[in-house]
């Protein structure tokens, strides 16, 4: 059972325009979403974040959309740049309490071209 | 060093070997966490160590054994694998109580043959 799912394996995107990147997920109780970004040969960095209390959390070119009724998040890149081009995973956790190791579980990732 | 360090970055072994991965985070986390990530899949949680007690064993097999000596440092040993067990094993670590951001190795590539 994934409780975390990036339905689109891969995406093609032109320098400039704008990347989209979907999740969905299933467990009603997770309240806490993030993005990594990882690059070939390198483990996953964090991204972006957002909590369940929120609808959108924007840093730069960075902006994460949280539909908790759709139970969809998804990630906007405006301008994509070459150097976006990398996997991005989504991921979510259910312990928002603070007082736990916040637990993540992940999708499957999506990879990112961005072409110049 | 910063951040979090694994070693080695790439490992091939036979099925009847032991080897160990190691991971060493300079960050001040005290939680700890070993994750598998295999092809077109997602990432995987193993264990999670908190506070150098394993508070979770996501159903792994006993070919897998992981170590946490202390808050800094996290073992994973491996014994008799399978082929099926080649994969990239991602070190992460996090606060207890802080962002739910984890800080993630580099990993280490592992082939087993």
């Amino acid at each position: 059972d994934q409780q975390v799912k990036q339905n689109s394996p891969s995406l093609s995107v032109q320098e400039g325009r704008i990347s989209i990147l979907n999740c969905d997920y299933t467990n009603s109780m997770f309240d806490y979403f993030l993005w990594y970004k990882k690059y070939p040969a390198e483990g996953p960095t964090f991204l972006i974040s957002i909590s369940s209390i929120k609808d959108k959390n924007e840093d730069g070119r960075f902006t994460v959309f949280l539909n908790k009724s759709a139970k969809h998040l998804s990630l906007h890149i405006v301008p994509s740049q070459p150097g976006d081009s990398a996997v991005y995973f989504c991921a979510a956790s259910d312990n928002a309490g603070g007082t736990s190791y916040g637990k993540l579980t992940f999708g499957q990732g999506t990879i990112l071209t961005v072409h110049p | 060093e910063t951040g979090v360090t694994q070693t080695p970055r790439h490992l091939v072994m036979g099925m009847t070997n032991k080897k160990s991965l190691k991971c060493e985070q300079h960050l001040g986390h005290n939680a700890m966490y070993w994750y598998k990530q295999s092809a077109k899949k997602p990432l995987e949680l193993m264990f999670v160590y908190n506070f150098k007690e394993q508070t979770e064993n996501n159903s792994v097999p006993s070919r897998f054994s992981p170590e946490c000596p202390n808050s800094s440092h996290l073992f994973l040993h491996l014994h008799t694998l399978q082929p099926e067990d080649s994969a990239l094993y991602l070190c992460a670590s996090s606060q207890v109580g802080g962002t739910y951001g984890y800080t993630f190795g580099s990993g280490t590539r592992l082939t087993v043959v």
